[in-house]
């Protein structure tokens, strides 16, 4: 049982280019998540899924875009890189959509736009 | 904007010292969660309390909630050097199916001197 396993770890980017960060779960959860934590922000929700097909905004989803194939699997794209996305993104997961369960985080990963 | 604001921003005490960090939030919410993230890792939960609850202990971990006010508080007894960490508080306002959204607050950063 590996959890939430977020890949790469670490990424450079150039301004303009596109990549995916991948994400995947093997504990059969419904709920996936991707936030971004930046220094004095705390983490912030980027999109979220509630399950295979169904996938919504967060609080700042511009630039990025999401899709649920599966329910193991949740990718974040950037679409266009820019510095301002240089953050630290972190994938989460948590079973069932009812409030009160608790949410389980990937290692991390770190992201550099230049 | 963040839900929630912990208080202080970062504590420094004495290993065997308690450590006492507060979250306040904004808005109604299903529940509030503590998380603890050591430096370049993910998040980890470490206790649930739900609206209708005032106080709860896990271990040396002592959570308290006032809905009043709209803040809670964590507790961490005796404290440990491994105890030296980011903090954050999270509460869930979703109350529908498919409107789940766990918002993390800006974290307390924890060192506790050996």
């Amino acid at each position: 049982n590996a959890g939430v396993t977020q890949t790469p770890k670490f990424q450079v980017l150039k301004t303009g280019q596109s990549m995916t960060l991948q994400c995947a779960q093997d504990m059969n959860h419904e709920y996936m998540s991707w936030y971004r934590q930046d220094p004095g922000m705390g983490l912030r929700l980027i999109h979220y899924s509630v399950g295979a097909g169904i996938t919504d905004q967060g609080e700042v989803p511009n630039g990025y875009n999401v899709s649920r194939s599966t329910t193991e699997d949740f990718p974040l794209r950037l679409l266009s890189a820019a510095p301002s996305q240089t953050s630290v993104y972190f994938c989460a997961s948590r079973p069932q959509t009812i409030s009160g369960n608790t949410i389980y985080f990937g290692e991390g990963s770190w992201l550099t736009v230049v | 904007s963040q839900q929630g604001e912990e208080d202080p921003q970062a504590l420094s005490i004495q290993e065997g010292e308690n450590a006492t960090m507060n979250c306040s939030y904004k808005t109604s919410i299903n529940n509030l969660q503590w998380y603890r993230q050591n430096s370049g890792r993910g998040l980890v939960h470490l206790i649930l309390i739900r609206s209708n609850e005032r106080e709860k202990h896990s271990g040396r971990l002592r959570v308290t909630l006032d809905t009043s006010k709209k803040s809670s508080s964590l507790l961490i007894t005796a404290s440990r050097a491994a105890d030296t960490a980011s903090y954050f508080c999270a509460t869930d306002v979703g109350s529908n199916f498919g409107n789940e959204k766990l918002t993390f607050g800006t974290g307390t950063r924890l060192t506790i001197i050996p």
